[in-house]
């Protein structure tokens, strides 16, 4: 199993441009989640999803689109990039009725 | 208040030491609790779960106390590889879900020779 895989792993956009953050899992997992986490700060849920076709708001959604067509994917799209969103993004996934969080290793976005 | 708040930090202590982490969270319907443990720039990854009657792994004692929503994490002997960020997690929400999981902002510790 590779587990959470996410790509890219490193991104440099500039101000106004638009790009997806791919995230797969291949562990079956029902739950998963889109965090991003700034220096000194904890992790903030984006999005998350509790199954394919559904997905909903955490606490920082704006900027931010995802889709859950599939079990296994859960893209974040960034449309319009700001300075703002420059972060460290961790795609993550669990399944229901457990606790245990599987990471992605985080895709490292500057926006300039 | 923040949902779930951690000491600030940083710890730095020497080899051999005991360190305990505090945490506290304001949602009592949380219904599950964790310790997560991440490197510098790594991915956060499960260091224990905490269970209401404490639960110990090896040099690792994580306690919970529901009266008063606090939790802690007790590392005894410390190792250099200990240094690492602490991150306390509690999971669920009013509404009795166990998807939503609230993260700290985690404790940063060094561990010095």
């Amino acid at each position: 199993n590779a587990g959470v895989t996410q790509t890219p792993k490193f991104r440099i956009l500039k101000i106004g441009q638009s790009m997806t953050l791919q995230c797969a899992q291949d562990m079956n997992h029902n739950y998963m989640y889109w965090y991003r986490q700034d220096p000194g700060m904890g992790l903030k849920l984006i999005y998350y999803s509790v199954g394919a076709g559904i997905t909903d708001k955490g606490e920082v959604p704006n900027g931010y689109n995802v889709s859950r067509s599939t079990t296994e994917d859960f893209p974040l799209r960034l449309e319009l990039a700001a300075p703002s969103q420059t972060s460290v993004y961790f795609c993550a996934s669990k399944q229901a009725g457990t606790g245990e969080l599987f990471f992605g290793e985080g895709s490292r976005l500057t926006v300039l | 208040r923040k949902e779930v708040e951690q000491d600030p930090g940083p710890f730095n202590v020497p080899e051999g030491a005991t360190v305990a982490f505090n945490c506290t969270y304001s949602n009592s319907a949380s219904q599950s609790f964790f310790w997560y443990r991440q490197d510098c720039r790594k991915e956060p990854k499960l260091l224990m779960s905490v269970y209401s009657s404490g639960n110990e792994d090896g040099r690792f004692t994580a306690q919970l106390n529901r009266a008063s929503q606090y939790i802690s994490l007790l590392i005894r002997d410390s190792k250099l590889s200990d240094s690492a960020t602490y991150l306390c997690v509690a999971e669920g929400d009013s509404g009795g879900s166990n998807y939503k999981l609230t993260f700290g902002k985690g404790t940063l510790l060094t561990v010095n020779p």
